[in-house]
């Protein structure tokens, strides 16, 4: 079973301030993904990464793939109050594990106005 | 297009009652995926199926069954509910991107369960 560690689990900042996110594996990923979920909803989508090395913007959160491909980082620039939310990442990983993701705990982040 | 549904919404059980977790899709995605989440552990996955009479074992499958006749449905059963199966459950399918990969997953809404 490949496990999937993000960090940190809670983060708690003010409108503006700028922070990171990490999800790193022992393992090697296929592709890794970042969804975002609201309170009561599925997660959704923000981004596909494949290519190690590769660099994704999406207006001010910034996705990178490690050279290796066992870790990932997002990064928002001056968080925003509707930036709150779950965030998670979630690898595939290749071989015999095609058709299934394995997702990391979680980071709960809340941005105070 | 509906996208995934699923049905209940909620639902509260007593240790030892069975019941079926309904999911559907209608984006005729090949890969559907169940998954369980609890606070603090992010979503773990319970049973995935990659095609109709395709299916396989996630990460916590004990006290579950799946199966797939169609592309489009696939129910989850407990057999025998206990309280550590309370929990949310997420039903998501997708397609397979040219490597075989999983693609976006599409998410229905949860399932919250309690079992007393």
């Amino acid at each position: 079973t490949q496990l999937l560690e993000q960090s940190p689990q809670f983060l708690s900042i003010q409108e503006g301030e700028n922070l990171t996110v990490y999800c790193n594996s022992s393992s090697v990923f296929s592709s890794l993904q970042w969804y975002r979920q609201e309170p009561g909803e599925g997660p959704v989508l923000l981004v596909t990464v494949v290519t190690g090395g590769e660099v994704k913007k999406l207006k001010r959160l910034t996705f990178q793939f490690g050279d290796a491909r066992k870790d990932s980082s997002l990064h928002i620039t001056a968080a925003q109050p509707g930036d709150t939310g779950l965030y998670l990442c979630a690898g595939a990983y290749g071989g015999t594990s095609y058709g299934k993701l394995t997702f990391g705990q979680g980071t709960i982040l809340t941005v105070h106005p | 297009n509906a996208g995934v549904t699923q049905t209940p919404k909620f639902q509260v059980l007593k240790t030892g009652q069975s019941m079926t977790l309904q999911c559907a899709q209608d984006m005729n995605h090949e890969y559907m995926s169940w998954y369980r989440q609890d606070p603090g552990m992010g979503l773990r996955l319970i049973h995935y199926s990659v095609g109709a009479g395709i299916t396989d074992q996630g990460e916590v499958p004990n006290g579950y069954n799946v199966s797939r006749s169609t592309t489009e449905d696939f129910p989850l059963r407990l057999l025998s509910a206990a309280p550590s199966q309370t929990s949310v459950y997420f039903c998501a399918s997708s397609s397979p991107d040219f490597a075989g990969r999983v693609n976006e997953q599409f998410f229905g809404p949860g399932t919250r369960l309690t079992v007393l």
